[in-house]
C-alpha cells in the first residue's frame, strides 16, 4: 500500500543551527501538507504544497515539493527553542477522493 | 469559530471494557478522521468519515469502530480493551471542497489509559 516515510526520526541540534527533515512517498502525490506538534499538544497545520517543484517560505521555514511530486522537505534556518516539536508530513493521494497519509514524523530537539 | 472538540479529554478503563470517544468537528466540516498516537509511533490512521459514510479505514482490528452522525459529529468505539490500546486518540476535521481536502484541524485528543 501507499507509504509516506520521513527521515530522520529524531534530530538534536544546537540553537542557531539549521535543521532539515525529508519526506518520501512510494507513489505520486496530488499535494503534501506539513504539520507541527508541540510536546503535549496536537498537530497544527503549517502549509500545503500542490505544484511540482513548488517552494514556499514562512519566516525561517522553507518547504519544497519535489519535481516528481514524490518527496518534500522542510528546512528551518537558525533554529530556536520555539521550534521544538515533531514535524509531520502528510501526503495526499488522489483517488476518488483525496486520501491523506501521515508520515511517522521527525522529532526536533533544540539545545539552548 | 469553535475548534474541534473531543470528549472526554482523559479516560481510564480496565482491560476488557469498551469505550466510546466523541468528536465534534468545526462547523461546516464534513470530513472527520481518527488517529491513534503512541510514543514513537506517529499518527496511525484509524478511519475517515464523510457524510455519515466511512470512506477509508486503516489497519486496525475490528474492535475499533466508528460512526458519523448527520450533524457530522463522530464517535469511535473500542471494544474489549487491551493494554496496548492506551494512547492519545486524535480526531481531525477538514472542509472538503469538491474532491480536494484542505488542511486538517485536530482536536486536543482523548488520552486513554487501559489498566
Amino acid at each position: 500500500g501507499q507509504q509516506v516515510m520521513q527521515i530522520p526520526q529524531y534530530q538534536h541540534v544546537q540553537e542557531g543551527e539549521d535543521f532539515t527533515t525529508y519526506c518520501n512517498s512510494s507513489t505520486t502525490l496530488s499535494n503534501i501538507q506539513w504539520y507541527k506538534q508541540r510536546p503535549g499538544g496536537h498537530p497544527v497545520f503549517l502549509i500545503q504544497l500542490v505544484k511540482s517543484g513548488e517552494v514556499k517560505k514562512q519566516k525561517r521555514l522553507t518547504f519544497q515539493f519535489g519535481e516528481a511530486k514524490k518527496n518534500s522537505s522542510l528546512h528551518i534556518t537558525a533554529t530556536q527553542t520555539t521550534d521544538v516539536g515533531t514535524y509531520f508530513c502528510a501526503g495526499c493521494k488522489k483517488t476518488s477522493y483525496d486520501k491523506v497519509i501521515f508520515g511517522p514524523g521527525t522529532s526536533l530537539s533544540v539545545i539552548p | 469559530k469553535a475548534g474541534v472538540t473531543q470528549t472526554p479529554r482523559y479516560l481510564i478503563k480496565t482491560r476488557g471494557q469498551q469505550v466510546t470517544l466523541s468528536c465534534s468537528p468545526i462547523s461546516g466540516h464534513r470530513s472527520v478522521s481518527w488517529y491513534q498516537q503512541t510514543p514513537g509511533q506517529g499518527l496511525q490512521f484509524l478511519f475517515e468519515y464523510f457524510s455519515e459514510t466511512q470512506r477509508n479505514k486503516g489497519n486496525f482490528p475490528g474492535r475499533f469502530s466508528g460512526r458519523q452522525f448527520s450533524n457530522s459529529r463522530s464517535e469511535m468505539n473500542v471494544s474489549t480493551l487491551e493494554l496496548g490500546d492506551s494512547a492519545l486518540y486524535l480526531c481531525a476535521s477538514s472542509l472538503v471542497t469538491g474532491r480536494a481536502n484542505t488542511e486538517a484541524f485536530f482536536g486536543q485528543g482523548t488520552r486513554l489509559t487501559v489498566v
